[in-house]
């Protein structure tokens, strides 16, 4: 399973976008990158996922480059309730497969 | 809808002691999971199911084990609970579709302390 690097935590000031990193240099070419939050301990919510083209919905945005070793997720304007762990995982685009959670980015939006 | 949901929502036990954490899903989903999270760590996973009367173990299965007798119900049993076991269970559950997404369904987690 590829790895994924995030940093610990991040701040951003509401109503600015959120640009959280992640690196995945061993990511294969058959894995996704999913992104995930977890808002003051509750269950894990999913967020968005992509293969290699860049996806938008509802809730972010995921920049994925080129070579797929790196990705950003991108909340264009973050509110109070977007301070969460966001988690970036790596894995295969397959129902049934058990997600792997590193530490993730600690995200602190601020007024 | 009530999605993925879990009992009870926090127990003490003592060292020894055992029990039994249900999780129940509504969405007729195939994929149950059971992740446990530690202080400032991520989820790690316990135990997981493909589906009615098949388990499998995950990263951390020692101490736990796991039944799947209905497709809605997916129970984490803790026979001899230990400090060690200490920790926040979340249960999870995922569909197979076409597009083969893998987006998984939490539970609000039970908060488990052992003396």
């Amino acid at each position: 399973d590829a790895k994924t690097t995030q940093p610990p935590s991040m701040d951003c000031a509401e109503g600015r976008a959120a640009n959280l990193p992640c690196n995945h240099s061993t990511i294969s070419g058959n894995e996704y990158v999913y992104w995930y939050r977890q808002i003051h301990s509750q269950g894990p919510q999913y967020i968005i996922h992509g293969l290699k083209n860049n996806e938008t919905n509802e809730m972010a945005s995921l920049i994925i480059t080129e070579d797929r070793k790196s990705s950003t997720l991108i909340l264009p304007h973050a509110t109070l309730r977007d301070t969460a762990v966001y988690y970036c995982i790596v894995r295969l685009h397959q129902a049934g497969t058990a997600l792997i959670f590193g530490k993730g980015t600690t995200l602190s939006v601020s007024s | 809808n009530a999605g993925v949901t879990q009992t009870p929502k926090f127990r003490v036990l003592k060292t020894g002691q055992s029990m039994t954490l249900l999780c129940a899903q509504d969405m007729n989903h195939e994929y149950m999971y059971w992740y446990r999270q530690d202080p400032g760590m991520g989820l790690r996973l316990i135990h997981y199911s493909v589906g009615e009367g098949t388990t499998a173990k995950g990263e951390v299965p020692d101490g736990y084990n796991v039944s799947r007798l209905k497709k809605q119900n997916f129970l984490l049993g803790l026979e001899s609970a230990a400090p060690s076991q200490t920790s926040v269970y979340f249960c999870a559950s995922s569909y197979s579709s076409g597009r083969g997404i893998n987006e998984q369904f939490f539970g609000p987690g039970t908060r488990l302390t052992v003396l």
